[in-house]
C-alpha cells in the first residue's frame, strides 16, 4: 500500500530534550516536505527536499533540522525543543514540487 | 504578508445547501493551485488546477481557476454532513521557488 508514515504519532516532551520525528514513504517520491499546522495559520512549510542530499528551508525553518540520506526517509530533528514548537506536524511527499502531495498521518507534539 | 488568502474563515450550512469557498493569491506566476480536504487527520487531495477557466469536477465538488483575477473557487453542491472539514488551498510555482504555500483554510460545518 502506497503511504507516508510518521513516528511517533503523539509525543510529549520537555524543553531542551532533543527529539526526532521520522518520516518514510514507499512511493519512490523525489520531493519530501515537513509542515507544521497551528490554529488560524494553516500549514506552514518547515523544510523540503528535492532529492537525496538536497534540502532547503521553507517558511519557518528556525529550530528545526532535516536530513535526506535516503530517498524514502526524511527525519525532522528538534535539537532543543521549545514550547513554541508545540504543534501538529505533517510530512508529505510527491513526485515533484508541483505535484499532488501525499500526507502522513501527522505527529502531535507538545513541548512542556 | 498573506500570500494565499482563503475566505470565508468558517461557515455553517444545512445539508443540501450549496457552498462556494474562495482562494485568492497575490502572485501571477505559478505552476499549480491545489485544493485539499482535511478532516480530523491528514489533508487529502481534491484538485490540482494549472489552467485558467477549465473546471474540474469530482462528484458534487468542482473547482475552477481564474488566473486573470487571481483566485480559485471550490464549489460543493447538495452538501452532506460528511463534507464537514477544513478546506485548504495551496500554491506551488516559480515565484515561490520550490516551496508550497498554503492558505489558512476554510472551516466548513454541515448541519443535518
Amino acid at each position: 500500500e502506497a503511504q507516508v508514515t510518521q513516528n511517533p504519532r503523539y509525543l510529549i516532551t520537555v524543553t531542551g530534550k532533543k527529539l526526532t520525528v521520522t518520516c518514510s514513504q514507499n512511493m519512490n517520491h523525489e520531493y519530501m516536505s515537513w509542515y507544521r499546522q497551528d490554529p488560524g495559520l494553516g500549514l506552514r512549510q518547515i523544510y523540503y527536499s528535492m532529492n537525496v542530499e538536497v534540502t532547503d528551508k521553507g517558511d519557518v525553518p528556525e529550530g528545526y533540522k532535516v536530513s535526506r540520506k535516503e530517498k524514502r526517509n526524511f527525519p525532522l530533528i528538534l535539537e532543543s525543543p521549545s514550547p513554541n514548537q508545540t504543534s501538529l506536524y505533517f510530512c508529505a511527499s510527491s513526485w515533484g514540487r508541483h505535484r499532488t502531495q501525499y500526507f502522513g498521518p501527522g505527529t502531535r507534539l507538545t513541548v512542556l | 504578508e498573506d500570500k494565499v488568502v482563503q475566505s470565508p474563515l468558517s461557515l455553517v450550512v444545512h445539508e443540501g445547501d450549496t457552498v462556494t469557498l474562495n482562494c485568492s493569491y497575490e502572485v501571477t506566476n505559478f505552476r499549480s493551485l491545489l485544493w485539499y480536504k482535511q478532516e480530523k487527520k491528514a489533508p487529502t487531495f481534491l484538485f490540482m488546477l494549472t489552467s485558467s477557466g477549465i473546471e474540474k469536477k469530482s462528484g458534487r465538488l468542482s473547482s475552477i481557476l481564474d488566473k486573470k483575477e487571481l483566485f480559485s473557487i471550490l464549489n460543493i453542491t447538495a452538501t452532506q454532513t460528511g463534507d464537514s472539514a477544513v478546506y485548504l488551498c495551496a500554491l506551488s510555482g516559480c515565484q515561490y521557488g520550490n516551496k508550497l504555500v498554503f492558505g489558512a483554510g476554510t472551516i466548513l460545518r454541515v448541519k443535518s
